[in-house]
């Protein structure tokens, strides 16, 4: 069974500008999260998506960070403009339903500079 | 509010010691707790988790943990390290709606 996909693996930008990720869960999988993991600490939970719809985005800067769930399948979390703090690595995570475990893409790590 | 507070972002062990990290959590429902190991440069990998049926709940990769109520912990802990075992691992709560609240981390390294 493949796993969550997620790219790139790598971005570096420089602040002010744009940047997307891309995430692709596991097939079937309903729920859909992205975490922000900055380095030292843990993943911190940006917004949790049930099939199209965001169930949370209480954590998400709205002011620079949007999030989407195309059809209920993969997913884009976009940052305009980048500020140097939001340099983290992005996860992404599905499982079947809340009430179910959750698998972990690789990861994309930001450096902002 | 759900929390956890892992003690120790960094532990030492030599190969074939026992391993024990620790994790008290703060919840004011019964909590389901995790833990995952973070190999570098890879996602998050569940090791194990209590749902409140046994406490003590076994892992992959010989890893055990004892949910402990009135000590509000949920230590993990593996009788005999492996230098494979080096990694950075998470204790987590769910909050509702599935959503993990993780700890800081604690950096696992096994001395030859």
């Amino acid at each position: 069974e493949a796993g969550v996909a997620q790219s790139p693996r790598y971005k570096i930008i420089e602040k002010r500008q744009s940047v997307a990720f891309w995430c692709n869960p596991i097939s079937g999988h309903a729920t859909l999260y992205w975490y922000q993991q900055i380095l030292g600490q843990g993943p911190k939970l940006l917004i949790q998506f049930q099939n199209n719809g965001v169930v949370d985005d209480s954590q998400l800067p709205k002011d620079r960070f949007s999030a989407e769930r195309l059809k209920g399948v993969d997913s884009t979390l976009k940052i305009q403009p980048a500020k140097l703090e939001d340099s983290a690595v992005y996860l992404c995570a599905s499982s079947l339903g809340d009430a179910y475990e959750a698998f972990f893409g690789q990861g994309t790590r930001l450096t902002v500079v | 509010a759900q929390s956890v507070t892992q003690l120790g972002s960094h532990v030492s062990v030599s190969e074939g010691a026992l391993v024990l990290l620790r994790c008290n959590y703060s919840s004011s429902v019964p909590p389901y707790l995790f833990w995952y190991v973070q190999y570098p440069n890879q996602g998050l990998q569940l090791l194990l988790k209590y749902t409140s049926a046994a406490t003590l709940v076994k892992g992959i990769n010989g890893f055990e943990a004892e949910f402990k109520k009135s000590e509000t912990s949920f230590h993990l802990t593996k009788p005999s390290a492996h230098m494979s075992d080096a990694a950075e691992y998470f204790c987590a709560v769910t909050r509702a709606g599935g959503q993990l609240t993780f700890g800081s981390g604690t950096q696992l390294t096994v001395l030859p």
